[in-house]
């Protein structure tokens, strides 16, 4: 099946720093998404984007498929940005969402 | 508008209990999913329905059964629990087949013991 990877795994920030996220996948993907799981536990949609560019206020991301990676940026980071961020994507010939192990991100006041 | 509900939101169980965890959308989704996620790790793929009255299985579906029972609810049974299944469950639905956008639940972190 396909393979989500995931990099850096860890990252501590200043806050007010910036920072880029990568995703690479292993196959053509019909879905990607960008999920930000809170210190509680919470799942929050940021982007949908199996390609293209998007941004939404300090967040934004590029996913190129044809080089089967996706990146998301981070700006301005402030400590409510702490948590893990996962990478999901579902392949051209498959049927489900597959999760890469995510990375965590640590802002420091 | 609620999303996604899910109910209970804490539970412990001893081992071969028995129990449902709920699932609720009011976005009028077509497709639903559970996942469970333990320690470090992504979530993964348990059983998922792609319309109402069907449901099909995931990447990790031994030890759980589901039930689709209308559009909006989906049901997760585990029928005699072991402690391999302490994780935390998300349900989730999307308005058309999986690689349409998917929005999750707040989980239910489930303990065995």
């Amino acid at each position: 099946g396909i393979q989500v990877e995931q990099s850096p795994p860890d990252l501590i920030l200043q806050e007010g720093a910036n920072s880029t996220l990568r995703c690479n996948f292993s196959d053509s993907v019909n879905n990607l998404q960008w999920f930000h799981q809170n210190p509680w536990g919470q799942l929050i949609n940021l982007f949908y984007i199996p390609s293209g560019t998007k941004q939404n206020g300090r967040l934004s991301a590029t996913t190129v498929a044809t080089e089967r990676y996706s990146l998301l940026y981070i700006s301005s980071s402030q400590t409510t940005d702490s948590g893990v961020y996962f990478c999901a994507v579902v392949s051209g010939y498959g049927n489900k969402l597959v999760f890469g192990a995510g990375t965590i991100l640590r802002v420091k006041s | 508008n609620a999303g996604v509900t899910q109910t209970p939101k804490f539970q412990v169980l001893k081992t071969g209990q028995s129990m449902t965890l709920q699932c609720a959308q009011d976005m009028n989704h077509n497709s639903m999913y559970w996942y469970r996620q333990d320690p470090g790790m992504g979530l993964r793929l348990i059983y998922y329905s792609a319309s109402e009255g069907t449901t099909d299985k995931g990447e990790v579906p031994n030890g759980y059964n589901v039930s689709r029972l209308n559009k909006r609810e989906f049901s997760l049974r585990l029928e005699s629990a072991a402690p391999s299944q302490t994780s935390v469950y998300f349900c989730a639905s999307s308005k058309g087949h999986q690689g349409d956008e998917q929005y999750f639940g707040p989980g239910t972190r489930l303990t065995v013991t």
